[in-house]
């Protein structure tokens, strides 16, 4: 199984910060990473598919890049509403695998 | 608008069997892969099942495999999952999802249900 690995595990963010995550691949998926946003008590939303393409309706703050082994994940301009946990996921091949996430936090 | 609702959660004895239901809406189910993912209290997600539109391809993690059955009634628009010889590991909040996409993108997510396996 591709393995997938996410860091940091958690960060301490402030409102108006440059939020960038990390997500590394065992192997190469191409450009078939998702990320997605849960926050607490809720389900997970989809907001980034294939590493860069925003989903419907997701604000333009959130970014994604990467092909291969090796994808980031960027909030420009970090809202309150945007604390939650982070998680990558690949969609390369089954089974479809996702990263530990990582968490965002107050300072 | 999409809405997925699942059922069926509750309290089960590790090696008893239990079946998750999820109720689709908003959209045509036929025309849709599903699939189940599971989160385990306070830890990450773990896709467990996917089922194809017609329900003859069916896939599986080696976590669940021969334990685990997805099917699908696309005239009633719902989507299961049949656990049987269940462990304590099994112990997760089960997510009924569709992708969006791609095939295996998950777009859509239903609330969850828990399911709690303990003696």
């Amino acid at each position: 199984d591709i393995v997938m690995t996410q860091s940091p595990t958690s960060m301490s963010i402030s409102v108006g910060d440059r939020v960038t995550m990390n997500c590394k691949a065992s192997q190469n998926v191409g450009s078939n990473v998702d990320w997605y946003q849960q926050k607490t008590g809720q389900s997970p939303k989809l907001l980034i598919y294939k590493a860069s393409n925003r989903y419907t309706g997701v604000p333009d703050r959130f970014t994604g890049s990467g092909s291969g082994t090796d994808f980031t994940f960027t909030i420009s301009n970090m809202q309150a509403e945007d604390l939650a946990v982070y998680y990558c996921m690949q969609s390369n091949s089954y089974p479809p695998t996702f990263g530990g996430g990582t968490k965002l936090e107050l300072k | 608008e999409v809405q997925l609702v699942e059922s069926g959660g509750g309290l089960v004895q590790p090696g008893r069997s239990l079946k998750l239901s999820c109720a689709a809406s908003g959209f045509t189910f036929s025309n849709y892969y599903m699939a189940w993912v599971r989160q385990a209290p306070k830890k990450g997600l773990e896709w467990v099942a996917t089922i194809s539109t017609s329900g003859s391809r069916t896939y599986y993690p080696d976590s669940v495999k021969g334990r685990f059955t997805i099917s699908r009634d696309n005239a009633k628009s719902s989507l299961y999952l049949q656990m049987n010889s269940l462990k304590s590991e099994d112990t997760a909040t089960y997510y009924c999802a569709r992708p969006g996409a791609t095939v295996v993108t998950f777009a859509y997510w239903g609330q969850g249900t828990l399911v709690t396996v303990s003696s």
